[in-house]
């Protein structure tokens, strides 16, 4: 199947770390990613991490992949109340033109 | 304008009307893209359309038409749409080249009566 799936909320207090998981299905992926989308706003690409990679970071941002597992997280350092939003993985299949398999997106909640 | 605009942003129809929703890039992408966001449910890719060229129709309904004049416009008509129909209809656009990144629009929030 095509399925990239996601836990649906999550809730954190403001200073504190969150981690997002994700797992997908298909393990011939070359990059996946992480969407961040604010209310009323497109989707907005935060980072993305190569499949031949395991970790990646990016100031607050830390992305750790195991392939093995196909699992994939993303962690904020220091959430802020700027950081509530949805966050979307996705997939890029291999082949073709840039056809990505999307999560049912998390959406983070940061609480003072 | 810059990025990659969408109009309208709302829209409310009867489920006998036909409409059009529009996007436009400003980014010099030659790929673009319509997705399908409902409530908790994944991201659906609805049609691609690379150099002006569509190469993917992911099994949607033939009452949505995409149509794409220019590497700059992209349409999506509707036209007897059903209730479940209802969500945000979201636009994207890209170089055509394998890991280009896919730029958003604020997408059209649809609904059907």
């Amino acid at each position: 199947g095509e399925d990239v799936e996601q836990s649906l909320f999550l809730s954190v207090r403001e200073g504190d770390s969150s981690v997002i998981n994700c797992t997908y299905t298909d393990s011939s992926s070359t990059y996946l990613y992480w969407y961040k989308q604010e209310p009323g706003a497109g989707l907005q690409l935060l980072t993305y991490i190569f499949s031949n990679m395991d970790m990646k970071q990016d100031q607050r941002l830390t992305v750790l992949l195991n392939k093995k597992d196909k699992h994939l997280s993303l962690r904020i350092a220091d959430t802020q109340t700027g950081d509530s939003a949805i966050y979307f993985c996705a997939e890029r299949k291999s082949g073709g033109y840039n056809k990505l398999i999307f999560g049912a997106g998390t959406r983070l909640a940061v609480h003072p | 304008e810059t990025g990659v605009t969408q109009t309208p942003r709302h829209l409310v129809m009867g489920m006998t009307n036909k409409k059009s929703l529009k996007c436009e890039q400003h980014l010099g992408h030659n790929a673009m893209y319509w997705y399908k966001q409902s409530a908790k449910k994944p991201l659906e890719l609805m049609f691609v359309y690379s150099l002006e060229e569509r190469v993917e129709n992911n099994s949607v309904p033939s009452r949505f038409s995409p149509e794409c004049p220019n590497s700059s416009h992209l349409f999506l008509h509707l036209h007897t749409l059903q209730p479940e129909d209802s969500a945000l209809y979201l636009c994207a656009s890209s170089q055509a080249t394998q890991g280009a990144e896919q730029f958003f629009g604020p997408g059209t929030r649809l609904t059907v009566l």
